[in-house]
Parts: C-alpha cells; structure tokens; sequence
C-alpha cells in the first residue's frame, strides 16, 4: 500500500488566491481527518470524515475553508480567498476503526501551503 | 482550551540514557491515548499506544505509562538512539476523534 497521498508537497500563492489540496487515504480505511500544524497550536484536527460522511467541521477556522470527499478515495480541502495566516503545514489522514481498536492514524506526508 | 498538554517544547539526553516524555490532559472522557513520532518533512507516524483502562504499555524501546487519576502519561525511551531524534505528539482519543498536544522535539546526543 502507498499510503496516505497528498498533493501537492509545497504551495506558494498570493493572499487571495483559491487555494485546493488533496488527499488519497489508504484503500478500506473508512475515517479522514484534515489537520493542520502550527508552531503555536501544533496539530489541529480540522475536519473529519467518516465514510465520507463529514462528521465534525467544528476545527475549521473560518468559512473560508471548504472540505469534500466525493468517494471513498479522494478529498479536498480549499480556502478561498487565501490569507497569510493561513500558512502552516495541511496533514491528511485516515483510519481503520474495526470493532472498537483504534489501530492509529496513518499520515501523508503533508503539504506546506505559504501564502504571501 | 488544550486539552492535550506537553508542557516541554524540548528535551535533550544522551545516547543511551532514558528520555521521558510527559503529557497531561483535561478531559477524563478519553478512552486512548498515543504517542506519534515525527521527522522534518514528514507525516507523524503512529508510535504506541494505550487502553484507558491499562496503565503500562510496553513495545521494545518504548514504554507508556497511564496514570488516570492524576490525568498523566508518560513516555520511557530506554535506551535512547540518535534515530529517536524527532518530534513526539501526544495524542489522546475521544468520540471517535483524537485530539494532539504540541510536541515535544527529542534530541539524543551522540
């Protein structure tokens, strides 16, 4: 298995600007959660999916974050319009909860968004 | 409100010394706690974990230590490698979503 899959790596863009990354979880993993790293808050969960269902939004900063997953295999996270302050590390993940055990998460590899 | 708290955003040991790395927390609804390691450039990865209702849990290395009544864990490092030089997240699990401290960078000096 590839594991958790994020596009892109890095991201430089202009304040204001429409931002989207993306997130492929491992195959029959049925939760994605979007978090998000900052030196002062360190991993903030975002958003998370179950089944694709979104299930608790309430980590979303603002309205101008937008989270989707059309399928098991593919979701996104946008911001529009962009802002400096948005600039941090975007950590997807996903994970297989069976019969209560929690295995643990599996993380991509992230993508570093700058906004200038 | 953090409800994950580590308290130390750093620790230095020496190669084969134990590191011990604490975490508290607020919220006595969690049923799980982990610890996940970090490297720069790179996703955290699911170190150990464990059971509320256990208060030692023990894989090579690493131990975590649970202690419920005063909301506090721990984890031992014994012996310390220049490879667990890394970022380590304490991470606690409730209603299905798991909530993570702010680290605590580890740096074993050779």
């Amino acid at each position: 298995d590839a594991g958790v899959i994020q596009s892109p790596r890095h991201e430089v863009t202009e304040m204001g600007q429409e931002v989207t990354l993306r997130c492929k979880p491992i195959s029959g993993h049925d939760y994605l959660f979007w978090y998000r790293q900052t030196m002062m808050r360190g991993l903030e969960l975002l958003i998370y999916f179950n089944n694709n269902v979104p299930i608790d939004d309430s980590g979303m900063p603002e309205d101008r974050f937008s989270a989707k997953m059309p399928n098991a295999s593919f979701s996104t996270l946008k911001i529009q319009p962009s802002e400096p302050r948005d600039s941090a590390v975007y950590f997807c993940a996903s994970s297989l909860l069976w019969k209560g055990r929690d295995y643990g998460y599996t993380f991509g590899s992230g993508t570093r968004l700058t906004v200038v | 409100d953090q409800q994950v708290k580590q308290n130390s955003p750093s620790l230095s040991v020496q190669e084969g010394r134990i590191s011990i790395l604490n975490c508290d927390y607020t919220n006595s609804m969690f049923d799980y706690f982990l610890w996940y390691k970090k490297y720069p450039a790179e996703g955290p990865t699911f170190l150990i974990s464990i059971s509320s209702i256990k208060d030692k849990n023990e894989d090579g290395r690493f131990t975590v230590f649970l202690n419920k009544s005063a909301k506090h864990l721990s984890l031992h490092i014994v012996p310390s490698q220049p490879g667990d030089s890394a970022v380590y997240f304490c991470a606690a699990r409730g209603y299905q979503k798991v909530t993570f401290g702010i680290g605590t960078k580890l740096q074993v000096i050779p």
